[in-house]
């Protein structure tokens, strides 16, 4: 069965630092790749999506995500957070070939707490 | 254009009781899908419809959970006797069609069970 890990459960970072927040898949087939961000209080909202085509992926708020298919990875980036940024990140995938049915299957996610 | 609208926000239920939990699509979109956030986990997919039809409920517990999308009003997602296992946040998201579509999510239900 397919899965998702995020394996960094909370991440706290100062202001303009550098970030990367890890996902790996499970899945032996080809899927779509997507990260969802929570802001406190806020429904979720797409980050940014991988489908098909350049496996580096740009997104909203200047986040951006590398699709490595050889280590079943989509990590997410973004060169200098602010406080903002603060919130919880979801990555998540679902199987390209399972036509009429997206479900997505998500990771447990990351907390991320920024330091203004 | 409205986003997902999902009511009420905030549920509370004793045990044994029944749980109702209402989602509307974003304009245009006839695609449902249910998850369930359980503490400290991430969402977990529940069951998928569109238009009158249930065309995946692999992630839907057995027995007490059931779910419908008439071809009029919210989608409902029912919970009959329950538990307090059963505490958790439900989101509801939608999208315009089956493939290659973005899901758009509610801002969710929180159920909690005395």
């Amino acid at each position: 069965a397919q899965s998702v890990s995020q394996h960094n459960h909370h991440v706290i970072l100062s202001e303009a630092a550098s970030l990367e927040l890890g996902c790996n898949y499970s899945y032996g087939g080809t899927v779509n790749l997507f990260w969802y961000v929570q802001y406190p209080g806020q429904h979720l909202q797409l980050l940014l999506k991988y489908f098909s085509g350049d496996p580096l992926v740009k997104g909203i708020k200047g986040f951006e995500a590398e699709f490595i298919k050889s280590k079943f990875s989509f990590n997410l980036r973004k060169p200098s957070v602010q406080w903002s940024d603060t919130a919880e990140y979801f990555c998540a995938m679902n199987m390209e070939e399972r036509v009429g049915n997206e479900k997505l299957t998500f990771g447990t996610g990351t907390r991320l707490t920024i330091i203004p | 254009n409205a986003g997902v609208m999902q009511n009420p926000r905030h549920l509370v239920r004793r045990r044994g009781q029944e749980a109702r939990l209402r989602c509307s699509p974003m304009k245009g979109h006839s695609h449902v899908y249910w998850y369930r956030q359980l503490p400290e986990e991430g969402l977990k997919f529940m069951v998928y419809l569109q238009k009158e039809n249930i065309i995946d409920e692999s992630g839907m517990p057995k027995e007490r959970f059931s779910a419908e999308f008439p071809k009029e009003g919210p989608s409902i997602l029912r919970i009959q006797q329950v538990v307090r296992g059963d505490s958790a946040a439900y989101f509801c998201a939608s999208s315009p069609r089956s493939q290659g579509s973005t899901q758009y999510f509610g801002p969710g239900t929180r159920l909690t069970v005395l």
